[in-house]
């Protein structure tokens, strides 16, 4: 049974570009979660999919999008990225989102902004 | 932001004692969840406890739960080299609002000496 698998590991990009994250959810996970851990810090949460709809959205700017696929996969879209978006992206997969589940995070997609 | 504050920040000791690590947290949680992390990677699940619950175990892990003082602890017994990793407890806040959101704190940093 396959993880959380996040792609790319690793990425490099300039400021102003854009760049799209990728996320498939462990398997029977509907529910994706999108977190920011930049160096030092505790992961901060973007947002949550559910049903192909953004359920709940943290303190990010409006630069930060997402989308859910109906096969419940999930992209973090970043504009006009800045030197301070460099950070580790970690995606978490759940069930439905109740409470009291588990939440599988992947390995991360590091972005480094130059 | 983050919720709460994980005490110490970095905790070094000797193969085969004891850990303790200690996560205070600010609003009322429907569950509680530890979780760690080796080089900056993807993090995984250590244990869940519901704020119902006051104390759970399991494997060499021990992790109570005081609601009154918004307070959690986990103890590593008998440490291991391979427990050197990064903690972090992460709450889910009670209310119908919250859903899957996670709210981390910073992290305590263990260093097991062999």
């Amino acid at each position: 049974d396959a993880g959380v698998t996040q792609s790319p590991t690793h990425l490099i990009k300039t400021r102003g570009q854009q760049v799209t994250l990728r996320c498939s959810p462990k398997s029977g996970h509907d529910t994706v979660s999108w977190y920011q851990q930049a160096l030092g810090q505790g992961p901060q949460f973007i947002f949550q999919y559910y049903e192909e709809e953004e359920r709940q959205r943290g303190n990010f700017p409006d630069r930060f999008s997402g989308h859910q696929f109906p096969n419940y996969s999930s992209e973090l879209n970043v504009n006009a990225l800045l030197l301070g978006d460099s950070a580790l992206y970690l995606c978490a997969s759940s069930w439905g989102g109740q409470m009291n589940t588990e939440a599988f995070f992947g390995q991360g997609t590091r972005l480094t902004v130059v | 932001s983050q919720q709460g504050e994980e005490d110490p920040q970095a905790l070094s000791i000797q193969e085969g004692e004891n850990a303790t690590m200690n996560c205070s947290y600010k609003t009322s949680i429907n569950n509680l969840q530890w979780y760690r992390q080796n080089s900056g990677r993807g993090l995984v699940h250590l244990i869940l406890i519901r704020s119902n619950e006051r104390e759970k175990h399991s494997g060499r892990l021990r992790v109570t739960l005081d609601t009154s003082k918004k307070s959690s602890s986990l103890l590593i017994t008998a440490s291991r080299a391979a427990d050197t990793a990064s903690y972090f407890c992460a709450t889910k806040a009670s209310g119908g609002t919250s859903y899957g959101k996670l709210t981390f704190g910073q992290g305590t940093i263990l260093t097991v000496h062999p």
